[in-house]
């Protein structure tokens, strides 16, 4: 499986933009790059997820390089709600042994009043 | 529309015991997932069901686990003769059909076992 490559952590203010980066160099031409995140004490969620266009949600923004080796996870105005570990997964674009993340790390995300 | 229920959230077994861990998809969901969380660890993948199936189980322990999606009812994941290592949050999630992986896991809150 392609691996992913993140920050263990980082800081931001509190109503400030957020990016989050991950490199994914080995990366595949049917492989999606999914977001999620794990809020303290509780289950992952998803965020977001791409395979080249940048993408938008309610929750984030992910940028995708031209390349695909690497993405940005952008939160706009970041709250401390936001403060949680967020990982960067690659999914294989096939129906079939695909269907398990495979959680990295991840980058816990640290929000400052 | 409910989400993905867990339930007990907490559980506390002796070693020796047997732990029994129950994840409701959400409705409409055919595809359970289980994941365990060691302390300070990242999730893991343990075992992927569909109904009355097992599709995958390579994250799975190769002795003291099993995991069962019935036609009714909620998957569950057993532990039997339960050992400190294996005090965890044990998180489910649940997706509609495979999706070429586009599909989204929806989790639950977890349950945390407690191994005395």
């Amino acid at each position: 499986d392609a691996k992913t490559t993140q920050p263990n952590s980082m800081e931001s203010n509190e109503e400030e933009p957020v990016h989050l980066p991950c490199n994914h160099s080995t990366i595949s031409g049917t492989d999606y790059i999914h977001w999620y995140r794990q809020l303290p004490s509780q289950g992952p969620e998803y965020v977001i997820h791409g395979l080249t266009s940048n993408v938008n949600n309610r929750m984030a923004s992910l940028a995708i390089a031209e390349d695909r080796k690497s993405s940005t996870l952008i939160l706009h105005r970041a709250t401390l709600r936001d403060a949680a570990v967020y990982y960067c997964i690659l999914r294989y674009g096939s129906n079939f042994g695909n269907e398990k993340l495979t959680f990295g790390t991840g980058t816990r995300l640290t929000i400052i009043p | 529309n409910a989400g993905v229920m867990q339930n007990p959230r907490h559980l506390v077994r002796r070693r020796g015991q047997e732990a029994r861990l129950r994840c409701s998809p959400m409705k409409g969901h055919s595809h359970v997932y289980w994941y365990r969380q060691l302390p300070e660890e990242g999730l893991k993948f343990m075992v992927y069901l569909q109904k009355e199936n097992i599709i995958d189980e390579s994250g799975m322990p190769k002795e003291r686990f099993s995991a069962e999606f019935p036609k009714e009812g909620p998957s569950i994941l057993r532990i039997q003769q339960v050992v400190r290592g294996d005090s965890a949050a044990y998180f489910c999630a649940s997706s509609p059909l495979p999706a070429g992986g586009t599909d989204t896991q929806y989790f639950g809150p977890g349950t945390r076992l407690t191994v005395l």
